[in-house]
């Protein structure tokens, strides 16, 4: 069935550093990808998306490209701040019905 | 509109009560999902509704766990003689078909412990 894998973590980063999340997947088919992220205390949010091939989702200066070559989907940002301290996670349908996500990546940026 | 909501937000109990949890989802959503979270893990699928029907029920979910959605819209879920291993945040999230896919939107969670 659908996976992802996920880079572990904890990534420790110092402000305006280049972040990079690796996420790689297993699926049938092109289904959509995802990037959620949990900040403290509170649920998911969807980060950004691609739903098809060489797309490229992009929100709050974070961007993720769909590669079928290399079954990728990494989130970049090129410039951190310290408010994009949180856990990151990537995630695929399953069968449309549900999600699968990885095990997160935490992400603390220092000042 | 203000998004997925659940309540309680926390709640500690002791082992061998019954706990219930309730989702409200947004509002023009008719698939309604519940998910589990250990710490330090991703979110677990548990099971999800479309309308009122109970379409899946992860292996996750034992005897010991139901879900309903009585009339489409709110959802319940019931823990009945609580474990300690059952101490995890339980997630509600909703969605709607756009786009050809069902993007899903959860809620802050309810974290339950059991002592």
């Amino acid at each position: 069935g659908n996976s992802v894998t996920q880079m572990e973590g904890p990534v420790t980063l110092s402000e305006e550093a280049f972040l990079t999340i690796n996420c790689t997947y297993t699926a049938t088919g092109y289904p959509s990808l995802f990037w959620y992220v949990q900040y403290p205390g509170e649920g998911l949010q969807l980060l950004l998306k691609a739903t098809k091939a060489d797309d490229k989702g992009s929100n709050k200066g974070f961007e993720a490209t769909y590669r079928k070559e290399t079954t990728s989907f990494h989130l970049e940002k090129g410039s951190v701040q310290v408010s994009d301290s949180a856990v990151y996670f990537c995630a695929l349908p399953y069968n449309n019905n549900d999600m699968r996500f990885g095990a997160g990546t935490r992400l603390t940026v220092k000042p | 509109d203000t998004g997925v909501s659940q309540d309680p937000r926390h709640k500690i109990t002791k082992r061998g009560q019954n706990v219930t949890f309730r989702c409200d989802p947004i509002s023009e959503h008719n698939r309604l999902y519940w998910y589990r979270q250990t710490l330090g893990q991703g979110p677990e699928f548990l099971t999800y509704f479309q309308n009122e029907a109970q379409l899946e029920k992860s292996r996750l979910l034992s005897d010991r766990f139901s879900a309903e959605r009585p009339k489409g819209s709110f959802s319940t879920l019931e823990i009945q003689r609580t474990e300690q291993g059952d101490s995890a945040m339980y997630l509600c999230a909703s969605s709607a078909l756009a786009g050809g896919t069902y993007e899903q939107y959860f809620g802050p969670g309810t974290r339950l412990t059991v002592t």
